[in-house]
């Protein structure tokens, strides 16, 4: 697997975008760049994945560097529901997922 | 559409008592993931199934757990005999692969808190 790593914690106020950073240097070509969030006690929720363009969706986008080393998961405009630990994870498609530590992110008012 | 649902949502039993988990994974998918979250190890999967069938089992922590799908709409996780150091959250997750230029992501269950005295 892909290593990822990520900030353990990061702060945005409530309205602005939230750019979380995630690292994957040694991934693969045949490779995915999944993100999930958890909110406290909840399941993980998927948020968008990608391999090589730029995706976005009614949550979120994701913004993949050109040789695919590192990317970026924007939350356009970040609520108090947004705070969660985000999980950036890189993966084959149909693998199970392998959970890191993600990045703790706190929407402040 | 319904999404995975588990049950029990929460469980609290004596040490040395079975314990059975549910999962019905969300309908047409043929990928299903059993999942263990603890504060100390954080998200680890346990084991994987497609079409009913184990994947990759390496991440049972012992014999003392043994997870079965016995039709695409049902499987079980079960702790015989549970310990102490097996309460955690137990998730449940399915997808579907999907083609050869994309796939599809996993949708995770709420979980079964499980506490062993």
């Amino acid at each position: 697997d892909a290593k990822t790593t990520q900030p353990p914690s990061m702060d945005c106020a409530e309205g602005r975008a939230a750019n979380l950073p995630c690292n994957h240097s040694t991934i693969s070509g045949n490779e995915y760049v999944y993100w999930y969030r958890q909110i406290h006690s909840q399941g993980p929720q998927y948020i968008i994945h990608g391999l090589k363009n730029n995706e976005t969706n009614e949550m979120a986008s994701l913004i993949i560097t050109e040789d695919r080393k590192s990317s970026t998961l924007i939350l356009p405009h970040a609520t108090l529901r947004d705070t969660a630990v985000y999980y950036c994870i890189v993966r084959p498609s149909g693998y199970a997922l392998n959970f890191g530590k993600g990045t703790s992110l706190l929407v402040t008012p | 559409d319904a999404g995975v649902i588990q049950s029990p949502r929460h469980e609290v039993t004596e040490m040395g008592q079975e314990v059975t988990l549910r999962c019905k994974p969300i309908s047409g998918h043929d990928y299903l993931f059993w999942y263990r979250q603890t504060m100390m190890r954080g998200l680890e999967l346990l084991i994987y199934f497609n079409n009913n069938v184990p994947i990759d089992d390496s991440g049972m922590p012992e014999d003392r757990f043994s997870a079965k799908m016995p039709n695409a709409s049902f499987s079980t996780l079960k702790i015989q005999p549970s310990e102490p150091r097996d309460s955690a959250v137990y998730f449940c997750a399915s997808s579907s692969p999907g083609g050869r230029r994309s796939n599809q992501p996993q949708h995770f269950g709420d979980g079964t808190r499980l506490s062993i005295l």
